[in-house]
């Protein structure tokens, strides 16, 4: 079937850690997968996207490489900072249709 | 540029209420869509729509309607509300003919079914 997994959290790091958020998708056809953000109080809001395989997306210091060969898309972040903390949630598109999947979200909480 | 607005942020009904969550943006898209986030959940997908007049299923569409009369709006009616239905509730759209297209989000709804 068509769904997305991401790492459960929550996360809770330092401020200037490395950052990895794991998601993995399982699929047919070739889905455009996307990271989404979400502040406390706000609605998502696009992160990073890429569109086919081997494209890495990336915005504000975050970036994920669509890996067809592992079907990931894990998120990373060199040095995470206290603005960073929110919740990230993994998606896809589904090939045919106008449906996105989300996975479950995984909270970030940054330490300063 | 308001982009998606979203009214109310806050409702409380008892069950078996009804009522009508407002959608509408000035992005002139084709695409809209509601979603529920519910803790450990994640979105879960409502209804969608890619036009004016066309309305589909989403994952969880059971005690939901909605139409789509124009491009700008998209109102999810609950008819008779359960406590299960107590969630925020998220619209998006998204342009049409760009199935790599970014969904824009409401702020959302929060709803409490007592």
């Amino acid at each position: 079937g068509n769904s997305v997994t991401q790492m459960e959290g929550p996360v809770t790091l330092s401020e200037e850690a490395f950052l990895t958020i794991n998601c993995t998708y399982t699929a047919t056809g070739y889905p455009s997968l996307f990271w989404y953000v979400q502040y406390p109080g706000e609605g998502l809001q696009l992160l990073l996207k890429a569109t086919k395989a081997d494209d890495k997306g990336s915005n504000k210091g975050f970036e994920a490489t669509y890996r067809k060969e592992t079907t990931s898309f894990h998120l990373e972040k060199g040095s995470v900072q206290v603005s960073d903390s929110a919740v990230y949630f993994c998606a896809r598109t589904t090939s045919g249709t106008y449906k996105y999947i989300f996975g479950t979200g995984t909270r970030l909480k940054v330490l300063a | 540029n308001a982009g998606v607005t979203q009214t109310p942020k806050f409702q409380v009904l008892k069950t078996g209420q009804s009522m009508t969550l407002q959608c509408a943006q000035d992005m002139n898209h084709e695409y809209m869509s509601w979603y529920r986030q519910d803790p450990g959940m994640g979105l879960r997908l409502i209804h969608y729509s890619v036009g004016a007049g066309i309305t589909d299923q989403g994952e969880v569409p059971n005690g939901y309607n909605v139409s789509r009369s124009t491009t700008e709006d998209f109102p999810l009616r609950l008819l008779s509300a359960a406590p299960s239905q107590t969630s925020v509730y998220f619209c998006a759209s998204s342009p049409q003919g760009m199935n790599t297209g970014e969904l824009f989000f409401g702020e959302g709804s929060r709803l409490t079914v007592l």
